[in-house]
């Protein structure tokens, strides 16, 4: 591995199920990411953590949960998904907080 | 609030050279990035601005004025290979990156 890893690569939800999107880095960064992009609009935050142990909201946060348990890995989960969190969803790692963000390959997820 | 802005699309022919500019509003100001997508990939990045002047890197250059909230990316001798959309994103005074929607470049032969 080299880099970020996303899986699944795209998802078919039923509306109130639960879902874990999953990401994984192997570049030893203390901070990563999870936005959500959507057509016509700019990258979102979702959460953000700036080391393991520690996570924060971003600017659409509601609906959404993540953990950091380790540096390497921050899943995203969707406690109860609706159609509105029909979206591409990108996790996102840094050095530390200030850095530059590096992607992953992206999750299609549509919430039927 | 805070704001992003550049053009939703731009035409250019392949060889040709394009600018494409990004107007900021933001809460504190702690550098400035580009962005290249591909359709369907994910964002790589391209450059990083944090004080005034032009940053050249290849056939990319970027530049940044923080008195007047604006940035631009040049991109020349255009290849078909650059068509994309290209994110301008500013980090603000707490350290998140706020997004523009994109800029869809078109090369055409």
């Amino acid at each position: 591995i080299a880099g970020i890893t996303q899986a699944p690569t795209s998802q078919i939800l039923a509306a109130g199920r639960r879902m874990t999107l999953r990401c994984t880095q192997d570049m030893r960064h203390n901070a990563m990411y999870w936005y959500r992009q959507d057509l016509g609009l700019g990258l979102r935050l979702i959460h953000y953590s700036n080391t393991a142990g520690t996570t924060g909201k971003g600017e659409v946060p509601d609906g959404y949960s993540v953990s950091r348990a380790n540096t390497d890995d921050f899943p995203l989960t969707l406690a109860s998904a609706v159609p509105s969190q029909t979206s591409v969803y990108f996790c996102a790692s840094s050095e530390t907080g200030t850095d530059t963000q590096y992607f992953g390959p992206g999750t299609r997820l549509t919430v039927l | 609030g805070q704001n992003i802005d550049q053009p939703t699309e731009m035409t250019a022919t392949e060889g040709a050279i394009v600018q494409i500019n990004c107007t900021y509003q933001t809460s504190g100001f702690n550098g400035l990035f580009w962005y290249q997508q591909h359709a369907g990939e994910a964002p790589t990045f391209l450059s990083y601005n944090v004080l005034d002047g032009l940053e050249e890197k290849g056939r990319f250059s970027s530049f940044l004025s923080r008195s007047k909230g604006y940035s631009y990316l040049l991109l020349k001798e255009l290849q078909m290979k650059d068509s994309a959309s290209y994110l301008c994103a500013v980090m603000d005074s707490n350290y998140q990156l706020i997004w523009g929607a994109g800029t869809k470049l078109i090369i055409k032969p």
